[in-house]
């Protein structure tokens, strides 16, 4: 069965500093992957996806890039972290006949 | 411009009875519907979903159905339980049926189901 993993689980990190959330995915070749992010009081929002290695869509204008170094690798970063960056970032990977599947993702609080 | 909307924050229930969440989307090229369901601090977890194709769809006590005409689409979970006390957020998109994960959602309804 497959899997997706998230790390960290929670991340408290000044503002002007860098980030790093890592996503995994088991069980599964070459799935499509989305970086969501739930602001505090609002929907999730789509951030970035990806439909192989290297290949990376940005959805929304941001402070944030993603990258995918493996097949079921997926990195969101940033080199300096604004306190709008603030929020609970979700990992899913793309299936079809269910689906998608999420993480348990990442509460970040910038300070 | 919000596409997929989900007007009620919130909704209450006693424990037996029908919950009823609503959602409403904006964008026609939408041909593929979910619900999730979401505990705090938790990623959201997949409940059902419908194609544009059907009316509707059944999966053990969650019912999804779909009103093209309207842009509406509501879940029902018969009998509700204090377990599915939880936020629901509906989503959807527009991939042709070819890539589920690039998602519109609404904004979530707080289920409370009361025992």
């Amino acid at each position: 069965s497959q899997t997706i993993h998230q790390w960290p689980a929670t991340l408290v990190q000044p503002v002007g500093s860098p980030l790093s959330l890592e996503c995994t995915v088991e069980g599964t070749s070459n799935p499509n992957l989305y970086w969501y992010r739930q602001a505090a009081g609002r929907g999730l929002q789509l951030l970035f996806y990806s439909v192989g290695i290297g290949q990376i869509s940005s959805e929304v204008p941001q402070n944030l890039s993603a990258s995918r170094p493996q097949d079921r690798q997926f990195i969101l970063s940033s080199k300096k972290l604004l306190l709008s960056d603030s929020g609970f970032y979700l990992c899913a990977w793309g299936a079809t006949g269910g689906g998608p599947f999420f993480g348990p993702g990442t509460r970040l609080t910038v300070l | 411009d919000q596409q997929v909307k989900q007007n009620s924050p919130s909704l209450s229930v006693q424990e037996g009875r029908i919950s009823i969440l609503n959602c409403d989307y904006t964008n026609s090229m939408f041909d593929y519907f979910l619900w999730y369901k979401k505990y705090p601090a938790e990623g959201p977890t997949f409940l059902i979903s419908i194609s544009s194709i059907k009316d509707k769809n059944e999966d053990g006590r969650f019912t999804v159905f779909l009103n093209k005409s309207a842009k509406h689409l509501s879940l029902h979970i018969v009998p509700s339980q204090p377990g599915d006390s939880a936020v629901y957020f509906c989503a959807a998109t527009d991939a042709g049926g070819t890539s589920y994960g690039k998602l519109t959602f609404g904004q979530g309804t707080i289920l409370t189901v009361h025992p």
